[in-house]
């Protein structure tokens, strides 16, 4: 099975800042990447899919980038709603495509 | 709009079956252009996919829930089910049911989900 290792676990930053999130593959999983933001008792909602496409209605200020192995997501110009969790997912290789550990990102 | 609900007791007694459905409003479930996911999130934890089904009854499981994991199709009432037989404490999750999209051949994410429903399993 493929592990999905995302870094930080946790992040601190201000409204305004520039985030950048990491997700990295235990193997080669091309750009089957997606990324997703998840607030607390509500389900995660889709954000990027292919590893830099943006999800219909997802804000501009989200981009996604990477393939292998490595992959980034990045919040430009951080707004208040944007604290959140955020989860990486590879659906490269089935039965299960399986999700990172998740990264806390939440006000400085 | 698609909208997923998931429906089935909170409570469920160690040793016995977990049994959830999920309707599905605003789509078909015979799309081929979709798969349907079931997910579960132990409280306080990460994500972690269970399995998955198309129109044609072909499913995919995890392979640490593989032989206690069972889902169904019913399209004649536009919904999925999932049953996890054999209950412990650590099957006690909010489930999710999802759509997972196909794009021109592409995976393209899970892009709507039910709201999730908890699952305690008591002693």
């Amino acid at each position: 099975d493929i592990q999905m290792t995302q870094s930080p676990s946790s992040l601190s930053a201000s409204v305004g800042d520039r985030v950048t999130i990491t997700c990295r593959a235990s193997q080669t999983i091309s750009d089957y990447l997606n990324w997703y933001q998840q607030k607390p008792g509500k389900a995660p909602k889709l954000l990027i899919y292919a590893a830099s496409s943006l999800h219909s209605g997802v804000p501009s200020r989200f981009s996604g980038s990477g393939s292998g192995t490595d992959f980034t997501l990045t919040i430009n110009s951080l707004q208040l709603e944007d604290f959140a969790t955020y989860y990486c997912q590879q659906s490269f290789s089935a039965p299960a495509y399986s999700f990172g550990q998740g990264t806390k990102l939440d006000i400085k | 709009q698609v909208q997923l609900q998931e429906s089935g007791p909170g409570l469920v007694k160690s040793s016995e079956t977990l049994s959830l459905t999920c309707a599905v409003s605003g789509g078909s479930i015979s799309s081929s252009s979709h798969y349907w996911v079931w997910i579960r999130q132990p409280p306080g934890k990460g994500l972690e996919w269970i399995g998955s089904i198309y129109h044609s009854g072909s499913t995919l499981y995890n392979t640490s829930l593989t032989s206690r994991s069972t889902i169904s199709i019913d399209m004649s009432k536009n919904q999925f089910s999932l049953k996890v037989t054999s209950v412990t404490a650590a099957d006690t999750a909010v489930y999710y049911c999802a759509r997972h999209s196909i794009i021109m051949l592409r995976e393209a994410g899970l892009d709507y989900w039910g709201q999730g429903t908890l699952v305690t399993v008591s002693s």
